[in-house]
């Protein structure tokens, strides 16, 4: 079993819409969790992170994390164009150095 | 210069050759990470450098050989390498307390 599961899409969306993204993970110990944006033929950018569980917002973006259930998602409210990218789920324990962990990267698609 | 830098951007090497691979940061960070990504795999880590330190080597072949001369500068030298070693390499950087890692551009690798 993979530690972190995210399907890999693609997910292809009209203008408009709320997309929602999401990963699954196994390993109970991790606390930060983050949501990464790349660009083909671009590193990934970070988007936001969340430490533990609850909900964190940054305009259009929602990142929600469920601990109980190991499970965590990134939506994005009035989707645009420029939405369009491959979004990356990451995983690290508590303290110390950013050892990340992740996901394999869900390929979104918004059309005009 | 911003973020984290990578050159060069695109590297094209025989089985036999040896090249290296560099990556600066300008953020003030002190820990400096390489990344291998794969297609439709997960981002993997290779190394991981601490104030200059390695702390994480994560099982990679001695084929690969990183090099951190200062908490902003971080090497990968290549050797004797593989065709399943192309693949775009990517350097990030983070503070050693903080769960976020900014990510250079890659170095997108091509061995023939």
């Amino acid at each position: 079993q993979k530690e972190v599961e995210q399907d890999p899409g693609p997910l292809s969306v009209p203008e408009g819409a709320i997309v929602s993204l999401n990963c699954t993970y196994s390993n109970s110990a991790f606390q930060y969790f983050m949501w990464y944006r790349q660009y083909s033929r671009k590193g990934p950018e970070l988007l936001m992170y969340t430490y533990s569980s609850g909900n964190k917002e940054d305009g259009r973006f929602t990142a929600q994390v469920d601990k109980s259930s190991k499970y965590i998602s990134l939506f994005i409210r009035d989707s645009q164009p420029s939405d369009s990218a491959t979004y990356l789920c990451a995983m690290s324990f508590s303290g110390g150095y950013n050892k990340l962990i992740f996901g394999a990267g869900t390929r979104l698609a918004v059309h005009p | 210069e911003t973020g984290v830098t990578q050159t060069p951007r695109h590297l094209v090497m025989g089985m036999t050759n040896k090249k290296s691979l560099k990556c600066e940061q300008h953020l003030g960070h002190n820990a400096m990470y390489w990344y291998k990504q794969s297609a439709k795999k997960p981002l993997e880590l290779m190394f991981v450098y601490n104030f200059k330190e390695q702390t994480e080597n994560n099982s990679v072949p001695s084929r690969f050989s990183p090099e951190c001369p200062n908490s902003s500068h971080l090497f990968l030298h290549l050797h004797t390498l593989q065709p399943e070693d192309s693949a775009l390499y990517l350097c990030a950087s983070s503070q050693e307390t903080g769960p976020e890692a900014f990510f250079g551009q890659g170095t997108r690798l091509t061995v023939v």
